[in-house]
């Protein structure tokens, strides 16, 4: 199985809601990566989880709040956001972090709208 | 500090032509080079890494790509496009002198087959 599965597909938020996102994997990775993407863009690394411990935050504001409830499982906690956060957000996963060569398994991405 | 830049927003190829996707990297010691490709509305996708030894490598769906350590290049390449080629590709570059070194991705092609 070399899945990785995102919840919800969309989403639509008001700036006062609390919502997470979800990510999960059954490749036996031990990193996991949340991104944000804009149109047309590159992805842009936010965080960073090695053996469920967080490694990287790429100072992303406080109104993201991840989480990694185990090995194979990822959240992204989202609260207070602004109109400028809707974006696509990709989760993906490898086999290490510190493995430069191991590439990246990316899931399809959460399609998020601030309102 | 290292960089990759895709110098093209897009390249047009009609099918069953030769198609190549640029790249140059910029990074301290050796680098470690992934293509990956994006359809719409869908998370990345791995397509080849170059870590070491022979300077072409093949990846999925018939591409390839050729490493040259004088150019700093790593262009994608494939002998007849298809019309189902037709994507967002996206160069990365992570430096091998740290494991802690971050993946960096390019700004993208979009690669358009017109049949």
């Amino acid at each position: 199985d070399t899945e990785v599965t995102q919840t919800p597909k969309h989403l639509v938020m008001g700036m006062t809601n609390k919502k997470s996102l979800k990510c999960e994997q059954h490749m036996g990775h031990r990193a996991m990566y949340w991104y944000k993407q804009k149109a047309k863009k590159p992805p842009e690394l936010m965080f960073v989880y090695s053996y469920e411990k967080l490694s990287i935050n790429e100072s992303v504001p406080s109104r993201f709040s991840p989480e990694c409830p185990n090995s194979s499982l990822l959240n992204l906690h989202l609260h207070a956001l602004q109109p400028e956060d809707s974006a696509l957000y990709l989760c993906a996963s490898s086999q290490e972090y510190s493995g430069l060569d191991y590439e990246q398994y990316f899931g399809p991405g959460t399609r998020l709208t601030v309102t | 500090a290292q960089s990759v830049a895709q110098p093209e927003d897009q390249v047009n190829v009609a099918e069953g032509n030769p198609l190549t996707v640029k790249c140059t990297y910029s990074v301290s010691g050796n680098p470690y080079l992934f293509w990956y490709v994006q359809y719409p509305n869908r998370g990345l996708q791995f397509l080849l890494k170059y870590i070491t030894g022979d300077n072409l490598v093949k990846g999925s769906y018939g591409f390839e790509a050729e490493f040259n350590k004088s150019q700093t290049s790593f262009h994608l390449k494939k002998p007849s496009a298809l019309v189902s080629d037709s994507a967002l590709y996206f160069c990365a570059v992570r430096a091998s002198y740290s494991s802690a070194s971050k993946i960096i991705f390019g700004s993208g092609t979009r690669l358009s087959i017109r049949p």
